[in-house]
C-alpha cells in the first residue's frame, strides 16, 4: 500500500534560519503530494502542492519539488518567521483520490 | 460559503454509547473524506465518498463505525459502543479538484469516559 514517511520532530530554528523537512512516499502509479500545515489551534489546510514529476509547489516562501527519482517531496523555505512554527503535514493522493499522510513534523521558530 | 464545517466540535460521552458527528462540505466539492486524528499522528484514512457513493469503507477501524452521505451533500459518521480506545479527532475534508487537494474542516474531538 501507499505510505509516507516524514523527518521526525521536534524542529526548533531561530528567525531566519533555512529550513528542510524531508519527506519520502512509496505508490504505485503517478500520486499527486501535498503539504498541509495545522497551525496551533487550526485546522489543518494545503500549503502546496505538485503533480507530476518535477514539478515545484510553492506557497507562502516555502518549496517543495516532486523527485521522482528519489521519491521524496522535501519543503524548504529560505528564511523562516515566528509565525511559521505549526505541525507540517506531507500527504500524496493516489489515482483513485485516497489519500495518506505522514505522521507530521513539528516546528518552532524562536525569534 | 466558508468552509468545511463540522459539528459538534467537541463530544463526551460513556462507554458504550452511540455518537454520530456530521460534516457540511464545500458546496461544489464532490468527494468527502473522513480521518480519524490521535495525538502525534497523521490523518488516519477511514472513507470517502464521491457524491453519494462511498468508493472505500474498508479502512472503517471495525464495524461499529459506518458512514453515510445520503445525498451527496452532508455526511454523519457514526460510532456504535464506543469505547475508550476511540478517543480521537475525527476530520472531515472535502475535495473538488482534479488532483484530489483537500480542505479539512475544524475536526469533531471526542471524548469516551
Amino acid at each position: 500500500g501507499n505510505s509516507v514517511t516524514q523527518m521526525e520532530g521536534p524542529v526548533t530554528l531561530s528567525e531566519e534560519a533555512f529550513l528542510t523537512i524531508n519527506c519520502t512516499y512509496t505508490a504505485t502509479g503517478y500520486p499527486s503530494l501535498f503539504w498541509y500545515v495545522q497551525y496551533p489551534g487550526e485546522g489543518l489546510q494545503l500549503l502546496l502542492k505538485a503533480t507530476k514529476a518535477d514539478d515545484k509547489g510553492s506557497n507562502k516562501g516555502f518549496e517543495a519539488t516532486y523527485r521522482k527519482e528519489t521519491t521524496s517531496f522535501h519543503l524548504e523555505k529560505g528564511s523562516v518567521q515566528v509565525s511559521d512554527s505549526a505541525v507540517y503535514f506531507c500527504a500524496l493522493s493516489d489515482n483513485a483520490g485516497k489519500s495518506t499522510f505522514g505522521d507530521g513534523t513539528t516546528l518552532t521558530v524562536k525569534p | 460559503d466558508t468552509g468545511v464545517s463540522q459539528d459538534p466540535r467537541h463530544k463526551i460521552t460513556k462507554r458504550g454509547q452511540n455518537v454520530t458527528f456530521r460534516c457540511d462540505p464545500i458546496s461544489e466539492h464532490n468527494r468527502l473524506y473522513w480521518y480519524r486524528q490521535t495525538l502525534g499522528q497523521g490523518p488516519e484514512f477511514l472513507t470517502y465518498f464521491q457524491n453519494e457513493a462511498q468508493l472505500e469503507k474498508s479502512r472503517l477501524l471495525s464495524d461499529r463505525f459506518s458512514a453515510e452521505r445520503p445525498k451527496g451533500s452532508f455526511s454523519t459518521l457514526e460510532i456504535q459502543r464506543t469505547e475508550q480506545g476511540d478517543s480521537a479527532m475525527y476530520l472531515c475534508a472535502s475535495s473538488g479538484g482534479r488532483f484530489y487537494e483537500q480542505y479539512f474542516g475544524p475536526g469533531t474531538r471526542l471524548t469516551v469516559t
